[in-house]
């Protein structure tokens, strides 16, 4: 298994702004992955993070919106820039190992 | 594509039994995973358990076990003895095995209340 933490744990924030959730493993990985949970709805992968490379971003999320950064095996982070309302979700980061995928416990994003 | 149903919006079973949560999914890899993820309302994903799509045998972790019917291309949860602390939300999610990392695509989610 693997453990996995994220700061902050929730956060508030006005509109316009940006906030950058920090995701830490507590073992080498090769692939961190971003989730995004809106309120009452499933999860959505944000993007693919490969430490020493350009995250890969799925349809409908872009770099401008969501930089990502992976400087090294254990670290991740995730930026919400210029945030509107519609931002206000739940983000999380996860890490595959073996054949299980185990997720942080989550930032809980609120925007004003 | 990949796509994951989850049918069953809520679901309430009394405490001590056991309780089926529904899910189906649509795939034309021939190599892929299945999971299922447990949600409090504390918003954390808890991993529950794991089936590949060439494993014989049906996947088991204590309480949980997966009911693997991959003709019928469904995988539902099973939980026995239900306790209070397994109301939650469920989730069920597939990935490709193929592809050397897993990207996650989940259903809908099933809450699950248990009543004393």
């Amino acid at each position: 298994s693997a453990v996995i933490s994220q700061k902050p744990s929730r956060d508030i924030c006005q509109r316009g702004t940006s906030l950058t959730i920090q995701c830490q493993v507590d073992s080498q990985v090769t692939m961190m992955f971003w989730y995004r949970q809106q309120p009452g709805q499933s999860l959505t992968l944000i993007a693919t993070a490969n430490q020493g490379s350009e995250a890969t971003y799925e349809s409908g999320f872009v770099i401008d919106k969501f930089p990502i950064s992976r400087p090294n095996l254990t670290f991740s982070t995730l930026t919400v820039s210029n945030m509107s309302p519609e931002d206000s979700s739940i983000y999380l980061c996860s890490v595959e190992a073996g054949n299980e995928q185990y997720f942080g416990p989550g930032t809980r994003l609120t925007v004003t | 594509a990949q796509k994951i149903t989850q049918t069953q919006p809520g679901m309430f079973v009394q405490e001590k039994e056991a309780v089926t949560l529904d899910c189906t999914y649509d795939t034309s890899d021939p190599s892929y995973g299945l999971f299922w993820y447990k949600q409090p309302s504390s918003g954390e994903m808890i991993f529950l358990i794991y089936q590949g799509s060439y494993d014989q045998q049906n996947a088991t972790e204590g309480r949980y076990s997966l009911n693997f019917q991959k003709a019928r291309k469904s995988a539902n949860l099973v939980i026995s003895a239900s306790q209070l602390g397994d109301s939650a939300m469920y989730f069920c999610a597939m990935s490709r095995m193929n592809t050397g990392f897993q990207k996650l695509v989940f259903g809908t989610g099933t809450r699950l209340l248990v009543s004393p």
